[in-house]
């Protein structure tokens, strides 16, 4: 079992709507959450950045982290045809430590 | 923001020879740099771990002879690939840490023929 799951796809949502994606994971000593945007091609690059659990909104992307239940989303609102991409949660047990990364969700969003 | 370059971004090489990709943070010093690799529709690897003036950490798995490591300054470091092999093809990232904050560099696409 990987330590860190992720559905990879791909998910096509029609332009406008809500993309939902979710992690799962086995390590509990994780503690920092992170969701990249990755282009074909391209290097990730970080969209959100979670410490614990909680939410956390920036703009039309909202994170989730749930410890108790080992889960963490990232909701996107409006998506926009730009916003198709593969999305890649990763996640460490301290600052600064190498990062333990998901799968990859590949998402479309259709015009 | 910070500003992560690689060079090349895409490189064809013969089978025997060896490939070296540069990774540059330009606007910060990173006290340590991850090697990543990715295969296609696949996540990132972690392939190594190193800090600055010290011998580089490989994962389990990858040879430390063949993907040679440096990482000689706060803005520089290295990968060499050596005698590629067609199965070494496959889109390598590097990942440079600025204290806590770990930034990716485009990316560099290897193809061996």
């Amino acid at each position: 079992q990987k330590e860190v799951e992720q559905d990879p796809g791909p998910l096509s949502v029609p332009e406008g709507a809500i993309v939902s994606l979710n992690c799962t994971y086995s390590n509990s000593a994780f503690q920092y959450f992170m969701w990249y945007r990755q282009y074909s091609r391209k290097g990730p690059e970080l969209l959100m950045y979670t410490y614990s659990s909680g939410n956390k909104e920036d703009g039309r992307f909202t994170a989730q982290v749930d410890k108790s239940s080992k889960y963490i989303s990232l909701f996107i609102r409006d998506s926009q045809p730009s916003d198709s991409a593969t999305y890649l949660c990763a996640m460490s047990g301290a600052a600064g430590n190498k990062l333990t990364f998901g799968g990859g969700t590949r998402v479309l969003v259709k015009p | 923001g910070a500003v992560v370059s690689q060079h090349p971004s895409w490189v064809i090489c013969k089978s025997g020879t060896s490939v070296k990709i540069e990774c540059r943070s330009l606007d910060f010093q990173a006290t340590t740099m991850f090697w990543y690799r990715q295969f296609p529709k696949q996540s990132l690897m972690l392939m190594a771990t190193s800090n600055e003036g010290s011998k580089a950490t490989y994962e389990q798995g990858v040879e430390k002879d063949k993907f040679l490591i440096n990482h000689a300054s706060l803005t520089l470091s290295t990968l060499t690939v050596t005698s590629a092999h067609p199965e070494d093809s496959s889109f390598y990232i590097c990942s440079p840490q600025d204290v806590y904050e770990q930034y990716f560099g485009p990316g560099t696409r290897l193809t061996v023929t």
